[in-house]
């Protein structure tokens, strides 16, 4: 059965600060990984990781992927209250199927 | 360009009644997900279409829940009838078709709040 796990479920931290988040994963066929950002309610679309050692970035936002190690780390540097939200990871397999883990709950306080 | 549509936002039933949802994903997307989400937890795909067929319904509670797409555009997911623990977000997404990293990414729509009493 594939799976994922993300870690730590929650996180506390002031504004300005950098956080990580880490998402391992094992499944039959990877294809992608995908980082969604969950804010009420609908997931929206961060990024998108397919090669390893490859970093993406959007503004303070960065992630990678280690296919070997079958895992993805998302890195939020000089965080903002704006920040505050799940922060979900999926993978993706060959046969098109998705798997979500449980989210990572990311709180930064003023 | 319009996103996905879910409605109702909000449903409060009692348990053994049923219920509707309905979606309808963003023009041109053939692929479309239902997801359940318990608090606290992520989505949980509940049935994936490709167009008008059935790609994955394998975690689909089939004895009471039940989910269409006619003409391969919008979608229903019924329940019926509802327990306690259906009680969840409802998530709608979309992706292109099926084929290519570009259907890899999936919009969501805004989910319907579903409280069974």
């Amino acid at each position: 059965e594939d799976k994922v796990v993300q870690s730590p479920l929650s996180l506390v931290v002031h504004e300005g600060d950098t956080v990580t988040l880490n998402c391992s994963y094992e499944v039959t066929n990877f294809r992608s990984l995908l980082w969604y950002k969950q804010e009420k309610k609908a997931p929206t679309f961060l990024f998108m990781l397919t090669s390893s050692g490859i970093e993406k970035k959007s503004g303070r936002l960065s992630s990678i992927l280690d296919k070997k190690e079958l895992f993805s780390i998302l890195n939020i540097t000089a965080t903002q209250t704006g920040d505050s939200a799940v922060y979900l990871c999926a993978v993706n397999t060959n046969a098109g199927k998705s798997t979500f883990g449980d989210g990572t709950t990311l709180t930064v306080k003023p | 360009e319009a996103g996905v549509a879910q409605s109702p936002r909000y449903k409060i039933i009692e348990k053994r009644q049923s219920v509707a949802f309905w979606c309808n994903p963003i023009s041109g997307h053939a692929t479309l997900y239902w997801y359940q989400q318990i608090l606290g937890q992520g989505p949980k795909l509940l049935i994936q279409f490709q167009n008008n067929g059935v790609v994955d319904d394998s975690q689909l509670p089939k004895d009471r829940f039940s989910a269409e797409r006619l003409k391969g555009v919008d979608s229903t997911l019924k329940i019926q009838p509802a327990k306690l623990e259906d009680s969840a977000v409802y998530l709608c997404a979309s992706s292109l078709d099926w084929a290519g990293y570009d259907s890899d990414t999936q919009y969501f729509g805004p989910g319907t709040r579903l409280t069974v009493l």
